[in-house]
């Protein structure tokens, strides 16, 4: 299958701090995805990318699509206590599949 | 809304044991996907599907079999259980997998087999 590879693995911030965290391929992507999974919970979709070098903001939430399509990168600004939980990329070829990356875990300290 | 439902939400089997985890959506979407989520990984695709009576395997699929007779349901047949197949699955759906995608998630089943 295809190596998505997410990092960092794991973050430990501070309230108000910016977050910043990327998803890197060798493999060509037509669609990157960016999901939060709280625990015992489904992954509930972010920001969808579709074209590369897309640049899309949900609220405090930013995420580009790179240039190459081989990366995307997630910003997290003035995080808040409930931005706790696992973030995901996950990329789409041609195909009908998604391939996920092993998840970055956020903890925010107020 | 409902979305994707998935049932039961946990389960504990024996080894050898048989048993169907249950999926359906009432958004109407084409595609459905199962997943299997181990501890501190991504999701691995096991099966997929991209309409009724379509299925094809993903990442991950022996073990394991679907089956898509409605647009509504895709059942996920384990049936004879290992304890490597304990993890967390989650299905999820989207109206189309080429532009504009969006999967939407169940919340998971739970299962352990020992």
């Amino acid at each position: 299958g295809q190596q998505l590879n997410q990092s960092p693995q794991s973050m430990f911030i501070q309230e108000g701090e910016d977050v910043s965290m990327n998803c890197t391929s060798s493999s060509i992507f037509n669609t990157w995805l960016w999901y939060k999974q709280d625990p015992g919970e489904g992954p509930v979709l972010l920001i969808a990318l579709y074209k590369a070098g897309e640049l899309t903001s949900n609220g405090r939430l930013t995420a580009q699509f790179g240039i190459t399509r081989k990366d995307s990168f997630l910003n997290i600004s003035a995080s808040i206590p409930s931005d706790v939980g696992i973030y995901f990329c996950a990329g789409q070829l041609s195909g009908n599949q998604f391939y996920f990356g092993t998840g970055t875990s956020l903890t925010v300290i107020p | 809304n409902a979305g994707v439902t998935q049932t039961p939400k946990f389960r504990i089997l024996k080894i050898g044991q048989s048993m169907t985890l249950q999926c359906t959506q009432d958004m109407n979407h084409n595609y459905m996907y199962w997943y299997r989520q181990d501890p501190g990984m991504g999701l691995k695709l096991i099966y997929y599907s991209v309409g009724a009576g379509i299925t094809d395997k993903g990442e991950v699929p022996n073990g394991y079999n679907v089956s898509r007779s409605t647009t509504e349901d895709f059942p996920l047949r384990l049936e004879l259980a290992a304890p490597s197949q304990t993890s967390v699955y989650f299905c999820a759906s989207s109206y189309s997998a080429r532009g504009n995608t969006e999967a939407f998630f169940g919340q998971g089943t739970r299962l352990t087999v020992v």
